[in-house]
């Protein structure tokens, strides 16, 4: 059974700061995605990951990925109190199915 | 970017009712599309996937029977819940499969809150 794990469920960070969040998946796989989510909203798209040591950058947000370690990770830098959401990862069944599993979610809350 | 939208956005029904959620791509054709439900504070769950022109394939410990899904066309999927109950209430969230130059991308619509009175 494919697990996908993140850590920390919960993060509480001061503006400025740096952190990461870190996601595990139990099977292999080459496709992982990262997605952020308001409260009360839908899924917005933030990378897609296909390959080994592969790394995406949007502004403060940096994504990579390690297929040999079933590791991805997720980098804010000089965190702003506009990524306060909630952030999954979700990993692709049998390779490129569509069918994605979900990891619990990482709830970012950033302090002014 | 490839949009999908679902109605109704939000739909308060009570115990014993059935009602039906559509999810539309709405500028592209999409032969698959998948049901999410998301409870409170928790993550999203995949409840099925919905393929045009045949039968969905349902997620262990998903009753087909109770959440039926049809995949009428290739920019409509819909998704009815059977005799509501409270524990049924949730965001249900769909997701369609675009097919591009590079490969495939999905796109998630804004989702369904359900109340089950």
């Amino acid at each position: 059974e494919l697990k996908v794990e993140q850590n920390p469920l919960f993060l509480s960070m001061q503006e400025g700061k740096n952190y990461t969040i870190y996601c595990n998946y139990s099977t292999t796989s080459d496709r992982l995605y990262w997605y952020r989510q308001d409260p009360g909203k839908s899924l917005e798209s933030l990378f897609v990951l296909l390959s080994n040591g592969a790394v995406k950058q949007e502004g403060r947000l940096m994504a990579s990925l390690d297929t040999k370690a079933r590791l991805s990770t997720l980098h804010i830098t000089a965190a702003v109190h506009d990524l306060s959401a909630t952030y999954f990862c979700a990993v692709d069944i049998l390779g490129n199915t569509g069918k994605l599993i979900f990891g619990q979610g990482t709830t970012l809350q950033v302090k002014p | 970017g490839a949009v999908v939208s679902q109605h109704p956005s939000w739909v308060i029904c009570k115990s014993g009712t059935s009602v039906k959620i559509e999810c539309r791509s709405l500028d592209f054709q999409a032969t698959t599309m998948f049901w999410y439900r998301q409870f409170p504070k928790q993550s999203l769950m995949l409840m099925a996937t919905s393929n045009e022109g045949s039968k969905a394939t349902y997620e262990q410990g998903v009753e087909k029977d109770k959440f039926l899904i049809n995949h009428a066309s290739l920019t409509l999927s819909t998704l009815t819940v059977t005799s509501a109950h409270p524990e049924d209430s949730s965001f249900y969230i769909c997701s369609a499969r675009a097919e591009l130059a590079g490969g495939f991308e999905q796109y998630f619509g804004p989702g369904t809150r359900l109340t089950v009175t």
